[in-house]
């Protein structure tokens, strides 16, 4: 049992078109998180659940939505998509409140053509 | 800013020999933990160092902070081919918000 899985793996679209991204933990985390990793793997902190509040909202621009249904699931919804935006998008989760090990998922290629 | 800083971006080493990454941070931090990636795969932790700590180990890996030079250093001992991958650090700030920032990573080459 995959512990953060995300779908899907690969997308490629077109501009102008909004997508989502989906993250599910099975590890009864409390935090869940999204990262961009742009081509030079350079990673950035996007947003941030806990227990399905928000609480870390970066500079980020508004097209970029996210949504927690519950504490298993962090989904990001992208509208407007811009090459800018092509990415790959990693889910996070972590336990013991805001220290300790974050657990990553194997990441969403996203590609704006 | 937090962000880290690796150096060096790039290493490529023969098999055997050891492999020192360094990592600069800007403030002060609760903890600093280093992460392995594989190509076209999510991060695994390696390993976590407290503020209060100065040095830690787990098998091959040696992690040193020096806090007073915002500082940090991991060493892979006897490496081997599948040591290939990037490495990053990351800090825990001090504030407590749960932001964990990440360096611009270390791609580590080991050549058998």
């Amino acid at each position: 049992d995959t512990a953060v899985s995300q779908t899907p793996k690969y997308l490629v679209t077109q501009m102008g078109n909004d997508k989502s991204i989906k993250c599910e933990q099975n590890l009864g985390h409390d935090t869940m998180y999204w990262y961009k990793q742009d081509s030079k793997k350079f990673l950035k902190i996007m947003f941030s659940y806990n227990n399905k509040e928000l609480i870390i909202n970066e500079t980020v621009p508004n097209r970029f939505s996210p949504k927690s249904p519950d504490k298993a699931h962090l989904n990001l919804h992208i509208n407007s998509l811009e090459l800018g935006d092509s990415a790959v998008y990693f889910c996070a989760t972590r336990d013991r409140g805001n220290t300790g090990e974050l657990f990553f998922g194997e990441g969403s290629r996203l590609t704006v053509l | 800013s937090q962000q880290g800083e690796e150096d060096p971006q790039a290493l490529s080493i023969q098999e055997g020999e050891n492999a020192t990454m360094n990592c600069s941070y800007k403030t002060s931090i609760n903890n600093l933990q280093w992460y392995r990636q594989n190509s076209g795969r999510g991060l695994v932790h390696l390993i976590l160092i407290r503020s209060n700590e100065r040095e830690k180990h787990s098998g091959r890996l040696r992690v040193t902070l020096d806090t007073s030079k915002k500082s940090s250093s991991l060493l892979i001992t006897a490496s081997r081919a599948a040591d290939t991958a990037s490495y990053f650090c990351a800090t825990d700030g001090s504030s407590n918000t749960g932001k964990l920032i990440f360096g611009q990573g270390t791609t580590l080459q080991v050549k058998p």
